[in-house]
């Protein structure tokens, strides 16, 4: 079956410029992630959806970003006034969420690139 | 502190060889550990996962954890060149949040 997708795969923008990640997740699948890898920097939790509950923002490193997730399946990933420590892989992971081990399951990455 | 240690590597062994990657952690609520594969402009994939202490062997690989040590180990054996990889670990109190250590580039030299 479908995996979870993302698009871009890459992007690439100037510096203060808005940009919108997609995330289509595993159909069925209740919770939702994002998370942000850099060299060096490992993979770093950003926002959580679980259902209809309020998202764990926690993760999110300034107020410049933000996401929504709508219909409890798309969500989008924006950041705003893009600053070059931005730039890094975006993954996204899906899960069902049913209690015990959720496996998380990936997305392939975007690979945001700010100049 | 940070709540995973893990060490980038990267980690270069010849084919055949045992490999053994390993994470240290500080917070003592962890219940579930697991291990991810990471190819090369790919996202993780779950490649073990472990409830509490003890250990778990899936042909090639064997998942160890002490709690008492606050470290997990994942071995390798009979290494092949398909094995290179990045290897996160990974580890949860309850089954949502996870919390990734940095993760490990392997070399396995043909």
């Amino acid at each position: 079956g479908a995996g979870v997708s993302q698009s871009p795969s890459n992007k690439v923008t100037e510096k203060g410029k808005d940009v919108e990640l997609r995330c289509d997740p595993i159909s069925g699948h209740t919770a939702l992630y994002w998370y942000r890898q850099s060299l060096g920097q490992g993979l770093e939790f950003l926002i959580y959806f679980q259902g209809n509950s309020a998202p764990d923002k926690s993760g999110l490193p300034s107020d410049r970003f933000s996401a929504e997730r709508t219909g409890g399946s798309v969500s989008t990933l924006t950041i705003q006034r893009t600053q070059q420590e931005d730039s890094a892989v975006y993954l996204c992971a899906s899960s069902l969420s049913s209690g015990g081990l959720n496996e998380q399951f990936f997305g392939p990455g975007t690979r945001l690139t700010v100049l | 502190q940070k709540e995973v240690e893990q060490d980038p590597g990267p980690l270069s062994v010849p084919e055949g060889a045992i490999v053994s990657l390993n994470c240290t952690y500080s917070n003592s609520a962890f219940q579930y550990f697991m291990w991810y594969r990471q190819y090369s402009r790919k996202g993780p994939e779950l490649l073990m996962y472990t409830y509490s202490s003890g250990n778990k062997e899936d042909g090639r690989f064997t998942a160890q954890v002490d709690k008492s040590s606050k470290y997990i180990s994942l071995f390798i054996r009979d290494s092949q060149p398909s094995d290179s990889a990045t290897y996160l670990c990974a580890m949860s109190e309850r089954d949502d949040k996870i919390i990734f250590g940095k993760g490990t580039r392997l070399h396995i030299l043909p």
